[in-house]
């Protein structure tokens, strides 16, 4: 069974501040990663995807991959009240010869002004 | 820019009604998936169409949904009988081949209450 994890929050973090989102998977073979922001009751919307280990940075967003201990995390920097969201962790996996993926929770963020 | 289109919005039906739910896919995108997800949960994969055929509908409750993308565009999602349970967000998404890579864009969703 392939799983992703993810702490459910709520994560409270001050405005202005950078926010830490983590992720695990089970996978050891698993090859690229998303990160979706969805805001109460609208549809995931795509911040950045990673395939390679490292950081890799989008304006204000840095997601950093590390396979050998099969995390994922996302920072926020200067964080805004309009980043409060819950951010879901999705890796693509095959099943039965299809890319699919498996979701994570969520974990719910919440920036105070 | 191109968008994945959905209707209705939200759905109000009472148990053993049937529903259904349209989606229509970014132009030229092979692969679309419809998902259900619950309040506090991540999206749960329900059907996934490679142009007009099913790869993937293990989680599909087949006793009482379905689910069709005739010509290989737009899909429809149906419900019959709907029961207390199905309340959700249902949502359609698409990506151009269903490759590891590939960003699957999502519908705005629509949301399903069941009295």
């Amino acid at each position: 069974q392939k799983e992703v994890e993810q702490n459910s929050g709520p994560l409270s973090v001050p405005e202005g501040a950078i926010a830490s989102l983590n992720c695990t998977y089970s996978d050891r073979g698993s090859q690229s990663f998303f990160w979706y922001r969805q805001y109460s009751g609208k549809s995931p919307e795509l911040i950045m995807f990673i395939y390679s280990n490292g950081d890799k940075e989008d304006g204000r967003f840095t997601a950093q991959l590390n396979k050998a201990s099969q995390y994922v995390s996302l920072l926020i920097r200067d964080s805004q009240p309009s980043d409060s969201a819950t951010y879901l962790c999705a890796v693509n996996e095959i099943m039965d010869s299809n890319y699919q993926l498996i979701w994570g929770a969520g974990t719910k963020l919440i920036i105070k002004p | 820019e191109a968008e994945v289109a959905q209707s209705p919005r939200y759905k109000i039906t009472e148990k053993s009604q049937a529903v259904a739910f349209w989606c229509d896919p970014i132009s030229g995108h092979a692969t679309l998936y419809w998902y259900r997800q619950i309040l506090g949960q991540g999206p749960e994969l329900l059907v996934q169409f490679q142009d007009e055929s099913v790869v993937d509908d293990s989680q599909l409750p087949k006793d009482r949904f379905s689910a069709e993308r005739l010509k290989g565009v737009d899909s429809t999602l149906k419900i019959q009988p709907a029961e207390l349970g199905d309340s959700a967000m249902y949502l359609c998404a698409s990506s151009p081949g269903g490759g590891l890579q590939e960003t699957q864009y999502f519908g705005p969703g629509t949301r399903l209450l069941v009295l």
